[in-house]
């Protein structure tokens, strides 16, 4: 089975610059969700779609930070404009029960 | 505020030390609590759920165990493949949404 993709793995930009990460989850999961995770931390959540809809996006910074999911399968998270602080690994992970997986990652380096 | 303590941040173990980790939480009302291994690079890999106070449950060398306040990652012999951040989570809401603790880092030199 395969497990979630995420692309790109890596990404530099200039801060006020915008940016684009996508994911792929696993097959017949349902439920997707976007983490942050700054280094010497654990995930924070983001944004949770069950289907294509939102459930929780409480911690998402929506005056930078957006994210869709067509049709309930891939989605995509932006950043625009990216401060300094957006540097982190952002993580992608589909759940099917409440177990999650999780994708590897695209690190976000802003300067 | 749900809150979620691990202990300590950072392990470093001569291969075949067991040793303990700790997960202490404060939660409204537990749903279930899981276990993670990150390795350097990867995103957090799945190896546990517990749900109920005096639930344990067993892969390879490591044992998990959950009471009403804390969670402990018990790592009998390691070896160095053993190395890794151990992350634990609480399932807050029945929506799935976890909440993590800032993990334990685990060195086991040879």
């Amino acid at each position: 089975e395969a497990g979630v993709a995420q692309s790109p793995r890596y990404k530099i930009i200039e801060k006020r610059q915008s940016v684009a990460f996508w994911c792929n989850p696993i097959s017949g999961h349902a439920t997707l969700y976007w983490y942050q995770q700054i280094l010497g931390q654990g995930p924070k959540l983001l944004i949770q779609f069950q289907n294509n809809g939102v459930v929780d996006d409480s911690q998402l910074p929506k005056d930078r930070f957006s994210a869709e999911r067509l049709k309930g399968v891939d989605s995509t998270l932006k950043i625009q404009p990216a401060k300094l602080e957006d540097s982190a690994v952002y993580l992608c992970a589909s759940s099917f029960n409440y177990e999650q997986y999780f994708g590897p990652g695209t690190r976000l380096t802003v300067t | 505020e749900d809150q979620v303590t691990q202990s300590p941040e950072a392990l470093r173990l001569q291969e075949g030390e067991s040793s303990s980790l700790n997960c202490s939480y404060t939660v409204s009302g537990l749903r279930g609590l899981f276990w993670y291994r990150q390795d350097p690079g990867k995103g957090p890999e799945f190896l546990f759920t517990l749900y109920s106070a005096g639930e344990e449950k067993e892969k390879e060398r490591l044992k998990a165990t959950l009471t009403k306040k804390e969670s402990f990652l018990h790592i009998t012999a390691p070896k160095p493949e053993d190395s890794a951040t151990y992350l634990c989570a609480v399932l807050t809401d029945s929506w799935g949404k976890l909440q993590f603790g800032a993990g334990t880092q685990v060195v086991v030199t040879p």
